[in-house]
């Protein structure tokens, strides 16, 4: 069974860097293939992909975002943590971590959606 | 990278098919099949439902549906059921310049 789970702060204040964890179990960063995501949805609004890691340490961004991202893996401990710079009352959102199983498994899709971290930023 | 565009919303009756429209480019709906579906009832996250246009993972009944022609993707939920009533988002991966995109998502009513 894999889930996975977010974690970290629920209030930053503007120019604040956020860090966010996601801790999975049920499968490995180390298969081959295998990927996790990070997407927010802000409050009443829709979906937005901000970043992935691969298996190999291949790391993809949101272009429009890419120069405050940093995701990062840590295999031994089963997480990805994703950093966000420069906080702004416009990245409030709630913020998913997810699994993106081999291609062949869901054809680059989110197979699995950790439950959500609630991001507020406000002085 | 813009979203792609789907309807605010979408209403049918309990037993009912009802298709919701995915709208993209020839740059990214056009070009790649990797083309998905998520549901997502207040409060809770994301759950696939479709991958790679018309493929259902596990778990997920066959009322669900998917397809695609030219630029716009459709996902179908026929036999409408009130545990369908939830927001419906498309996405795609559409390569290593576009990379995964969603739609604004589309609030399905079951009346």
């Amino acid at each position: 069974q894999i889930t996975l789970k977010e974690s970290g702060p629920t209030l930053v204040k503007p120019t604040q860097t956020l860090t966010l964890t996601c801790t999975f179990s049920g499968f490995s960063l180390d298969t081959s293939a295998v990927g996790v995501g990070w997407i927010r949805q802000p409050p009443g609004k829709a979906l937005e992909w901000l970043a992935l890691i691969y298996w190999d340490d291949e790391k993809r961004y949101r272009p429009s975002l890419k120069s405050r991202l940093t995701i990062t893996k840590d295999t031994s401990k089963n997480q990805v943590v994703l950093t966000m710079t420069n906080m702004d009352p416009v990245d409030t959102a709630t913020y998913y971590c997810a699994h993106r199983p081999p291609i062949a498994t869901a054809g680059n899709a989110f197979a699995m959606w950790g439950q959500g971290t609630m991001v507020t930023v406000s002085s | 990278q813009s979203a792609l565009t789907q309807p605010p919303s979408a209403s049918g009756s309990p037993g009912q098919s009802v298709t919701i429209s995915c709208t993209g480019t020839s740059g990214d709906v056009g070009s790649y099949n990797y083309v998905s579906w998520y549901q997502q009832h207040p409060g809770k996250a994301p759950k696939l439902m479709i991958y790679e246009v018309s493929k259902r993972p596990s778990g997920v009944p066959d009322r669900f549906s998917g397809s695609k022609s030219g630029n716009t993707a459709s996902l179908t939920v026929s036999g409408l059921q009130a545990e369908d009533e939830a927001d419906y988002y498309c996405g795609i991966y559409a390569g290593t310049n576009n990379l995964w995109v969603f739609g604004g998502g589309t609030k399905l009513t079951v009346l």
